[in-house]
């Protein structure tokens, strides 16, 4: 069966510093991987997404995303955080009939 | 453009008491998905419709209906409503394809005395 593994239920980072979220999946096909994010009281807003191609792909907001098929392993990027962008972000592989399988979420908090 | 509405968007339910959630997609999109968030658990998949007249089990059913009459509409219901159905529940619609995003709702907040 799928599953998505976060490892971090939480993570603070400083306004301005490098972000990297982890997320590893368990899919025996090619999997089809996805990046959400919630900000409070709203519902899910997709960032990025993978299926095939360049191993490196651009989301909105200025995340970026890497898939390495080798670590199973679709870890959730950015540069430079604001204090905007704290909420909390889902990793999903889509399990057939385009359903999705999702990780439990890492809240990510940006201290000033 | 409305994209995926749900309604109501809170509500406070006694132990057996039913009740039924709407969500409506203006997308023309034939997936349709009901799931729950609790704390620390991400979200699970109720029920989901892949058209209209269709519905299909999630990993947590038990407990809940679903009925998808109309293409845009997408129900869900309570029969006799528990606490441990307190919990966001969010609805989802996607065109088709898996490589197709979920476009999710508001959510609603249902808490179960």
């Amino acid at each position: 069966a799928q599953s998505v593994t976060q490892p971090d239920i939480h993570i603070t980072v400083s306004e301005g510093a490098s972000l990297e979220l982890r997320c590893n999946y368990s899919y025996g096909a090619t999997p089809y991987l996805f990046w959400y994010v919630q900000s409070p009281g709203q519902g899910l807003q997709l960032l990025l997404k993978y299926f095939s191609g360049d191993t490196l792909v651009q989301g909105i907001k200025g995340f970026e995303a890497e898939f390495k098929r080798s670590q199973s392993s679709f870890n959730l990027r950015k540069p430079s955080v604001h204090w905007s962008d704290a909420a909390e972000y889902f990793c999903a592989v889509n399990s057939g009939y385009s359903t999705l399988t999702f990780g439990k979420g890492t809240m990510l908090l940006v201290s000033p | 453009n409305a994209g995926v509405t749900q309604t109501p968007k809170f509500r406070v339910l006694k132990t057996g008491q039913s009740m039924t959630l709407l969500c409506a997609q203006d997308m023309n999109h034939e997936y349709m998905y009901w799931y729950r968030q609790d704390p620390g658990m991400g979200l699970r998949l109720i029920h989901y419709s892949v058209g209209e007249g269709t519905t299909a089990k999630g990993e947590v059913p038990d407990g809940y209906n679903v009925s998808r009459l109309k293409k845009q509409n997408f129900l869900l219901g309570l029969e006799s409503a528990a606490p441990s159905q307190t919990s966001v529940y969010f609805c989802a619609s996607t065109p088709t394809g898996r490589d197709q995003p979920q476009h999710f709702g508001d959510g609603t907040r249902l808490s179960i005395l």
